[in-house]
C-alpha cells in the first residue's frame, strides 16, 4: 500500500525557517518524481515544487523560488522541503504527491505550516 | 501561467440526479506529445485529493462508471450521472501541460 507521511509543520515567525519531510513507503520511491502541494486555510490547491528521481531536475512556483528548496534522499524513501524567508501567505497545508506521468495519484494527509508573529 | 476557471463554484443536488462542472483553461492543453493534460480531483471534507480523471476522460482505478471527463482543447467538463452521498466535497481540475501546474478554484459540491 503506498503511504505518504509528511512531518516537520508548524508555527513559525515571518522571516523563519522550516523544514518539511515526506516518509514513502509502499512503492519503489527512486521510480517517481515527487511534489508538493499547498492549500491555505479554506482555498483552492496550489503546486509547489517537483523533483526528478534522481534530484536533477527541480521546478517551483514563482511565489517560492529563491526561497524553498526541495530535495530528496532515496536511500531513505524521503523527501524534504526547506522553506526559508516564510511570510504570513506561506500559511498552508502542504501535501507530498507521488507524481506519476505529469498526475499526483498519491498523496499524504498533509502537515499544517502556519506563519505568524 | 495557464489560468483554469471553473464554473459553478457550488452546486446542491438532489441525490440520484446528474451534476457537471465546466473547466474552461487560458490557453489550449494540447501538448506537442499529441496528448492533453487535464485531470480531475475530488477533495472530500478533512481529506486529500484524490484523483478521478487523467487525461481528460479516463477514470484512474477505483473510480465508479458514474464519473465522466470530456472535452478539448481549452473547454473540459467532469460528469456525474447520478450524485450519491459519498461525493460531495470540493472538485478541482488541473493541468500539467505546461509548468507550473495550475488548478481550477474548486467547485463544491453539496446534497440537497
Amino acid at each position: 500500500e503506498v503511504q505518504l507521511v509528511e512531518s516537520g509543520g508548524g508555527l513559525v515567525q515571518p522571516g523563519g525557517s522550516l523544514r518539511l519531510s515526506c516518509a514513502a513507503s509502499g512503492f519503489t520511491f527512486s521510480s517517481y518524481w515527487m511534489s508538493w502541494v499547498r492549500q491555505a486555510p479554506g482555498k483552492g490547491l496550489e503546486w509547489v515544487a517537483n523533483i526528478k528521481q534522481d534530484g536533477s531536475e527541480k521546478y517551483y512556483v514563482d511565489s517560492v523560488k529563491g526561497r524553498f528548496t526541495i530535495s530528496r534522499d532515496n536511500a531513505k524513501n524521503s523527501l524534504y522541503l526547506q522553506m526559508n524567508s516564510l511570510r504570513a501567505e506561506d500559511t498552508a497545508v502542504y501535501y507530498c504527491a507521488r507524481d506519476s506521468s505529469s498526475l499526483f495519484d498519491f498523496w499524504g494527509q498533509g502537515t499544517l505550516v502556519t506563519v505568524s508573529s | 501561467d495557464i489560468v483554469m476557471t471553473q464554473t459553478p463554484l457550488s452546486l446542491s443536488v438532489t441525490p440520484g440526479q446528474p451534476a457537471s462542472i465546466s473547466c474552461k483553461s487560458s490557453q489550449s492543453l494540447l501538448h506537442s506529445d499529441g496528448k492533453t493534460y487535464l485531470y480531475w480531483y475530488l477533495q472530500k471534507p478533512g481529506q486529500p485529493p484524490q484523483l478521478l480523471i487523467y487525461e481528460v476522460s479516463n477514470r484512474f482505478s477505483g473510480v465508479p462508471d458514474n464519473f465522466s471527463g470530456s472535452g478539448s482543447g481549452t473547454d473540459f467538463t467532469l460528469k456525474i450521472s447520478r450524485v450519491e452521498a459519498e461525493d460531495v466535497g470540493v472538485y478541482y481540475c488541473m493541468q500539467s501541460t505546461q509548468l507550473p501546474r495550475t488548478f481550477g478554484q474548486g467547485t463544491k459540491v453539496e446534497i440537497k
